[in-house]
């Protein structure tokens, strides 16, 4: 059975770069088509972020345009999320997820993450 | 952006009885690109319901999706104790935003 395991820096200050991994175990990313990273804000919901798959191919949030970026190191079995230029509306508790047939069928318990100084 | 408003924002019931809540898009998401989903306080997300209608694994069959096109059902047909949690859906027909509704809670009354 997949899992996933979210890990980085609980703290950013403004206008720095937040930084997450998440861990996949009990599976290979390659053998599974599309991760997603989504987010929880107080004020907003759940956001969805962007997706890759474990040939590189990337899908981004528009509303976010070029502050994410999404990579995947297989030989690690793990993808990243980066978020630039960060405000205190970034601040939320960030999920990676697997990607099912149009859902997302494994998450991990998730990471908080508060932007301030 | 397709956006997804659901109702009621809270529902109040009591263990035993039906839970009817609704998802609908601003534009048709076919009956493939729609999930449900369950979450409890401190918890990640569940996948509940996928392909408007089909149930992931695991997961109890007195929970049930229905609905295409731009409305979307589910109906939890006997509330136990641990349902009582906020439930949302999320669109997957609008690459590459697929968005959330702002979430149901039912709470106990």
């Amino acid at each position: 059975q997949v899992q996933l395991q979210e890990s980085g820096p609980g703290l950013v200050e403004p206008s720095g770069t937040l930084s997450l991994t998440c861990a996949v175990s009990g599976g290979s990313i390659r053998n599974n088509g599309w991760w997603s990273w989504i987010r929880q804000s107080p004020g907003k919901g759940l956001e969805w972020l962007g997706e890759i798959h474990h040939s590189g191919s990337t899908n981004h949030n528009p509303s976010l345009k070029s502050r994410v970026t999404i990579s995947v190191d297989k030989s690690k079995n793990q993808f990243s999320l980066k978020l630039t230029s960060v405000t205190a509306a970034d601040t939320a508790v960030y999920y990676c997820a697997k990607n099912g047939a149009y859902c997302s069928n494994i998450w991990g318990p998730g990471i908080p993450v508060t932007v301030s100084s | 952006e397709i956006v997804l408003t659901q109702s009621p924002g809270t529902l109040s019931l009591s263990p035993g009885e039906r839970a009817t809540l609704s998802c609908r898009a601003s534009q048709s998401v076919g009956s493939t690109y729609l999930a449900w989903y369950q979450q409890k306080p401190g918890q990640a997300p569940r996948l509940l319901i996928y392909g408007a209608s089909s149930r992931a694994t695991g997961i109890p069959d007195r929970f049930s999706g229905s609905g295409s096109g731009t409305d979307f059902t589910l109906t939890i047909s006997r509330l136990e104790p641990e349902d009582f949690a906020v439930y949302y859906c999320q669109q997957w027909s609008s690459p590459p935003l697929y968005t959330f509704g702002q979430g149901t809670k039912l709470e106990i009354k």
